[in-house]
């Protein structure tokens, strides 16, 4: 079976760093992926990992374990525009490419 | 820069009614898929479309959805006979292929079934 989890809400302060895990378990594994989604919108895209290790993309990094079934996202110096839902996604190939997402972290930052 | 679009943004429609969600993908890309997000849950699978025919379907794609891209650059999701809980977002997305990494989102139709 297909099963993401991630925390459902985490709180943190403006200018601080905040990881929002993700675990998977899924079979085709092609890719785990992290979109951010604000209220009424579209989620957009904001890492992909498909080989272990550590992807940086300016203030936002995101890590894989694939034997551990484990991603996370770091995001620096958060801003107040940081506060949205963050969505943990994997790709699986099964004759297509297919996204299961996660239920998402909802992120407040307060000043 | 290219994007996804979908029309239209907002659809009220009565229980039992058929409705019709628009969506142009980027010219170029090969892939494509409706998700549905009913209000404070997640992002759900419905359909992945692929050379002109549907590549996987999930369990709540029954036989009240349909799917087309009629002209080579709509593509649309067919609901038959609408029930209350179709009520939700739908995103289409588009992927060029799957060495580009990045899905591309439209900005979603509300659909309402009173």
């Amino acid at each position: 079976g297909q099963n993401i989890d991630q925390p459902t809400e985490m709180t943190a302060t403006e200018g601080a760093i905040v990881q929002i895990n993700c675990t998977y378990q899924t079979s085709g594994f092609n890719g785990l992926f992290w979109y951010q989604q604000h209220a009424g919108e579209a989620p957009t895209f904001l890492s992909y990992n498909v080989l272990d290790g550590l992807e940086e993309k300016g203030r936002f990094s995101s890590f894989l374990s694939r034997s551990k079934g484990y991603s996370y996202l770091l995001l620096k110096e958060l801003q107040m525009k940081d506060s949205a839902s963050y969505l943990c996604a994997v790709r699986r190939t099964s004759g297509t490419y297919k996204y299961i997402f996660g239920t998402g972290t909802r992120l407040k930052v307060l000043a | 820069e290219p994007e996804v679009t979908q029309t239209p943004s907002h659809q009220v429609t009565q229980m039992g009614q058929e409705v019709i969600l628009r969506c142009v993908p980027i010219s170029n890309h090969l892939y494509f898929y409706w998700y549905r997000q009913i209000l404070g849950q997640k992002v759900e699978f419905l359909v992945s479309f692929y050379n002109n025919e549907i590549s996987e379907k999930s369990e709540i794609f029954d036989d009240q959805f349909s799917v087309e891209r009629p002209d080579g650059s709509n593509f649309t999701l067919k609901i038959r006979s609408t029930k209350l809980e179709d009520s939700a977002m739908y995103f289409c997305a588009s992927l060029r292929d799957p060495t580009y990494n990045e899905q591309f989102f439209g900005p979603g139709t509300r659909l309402t079934v009173l």
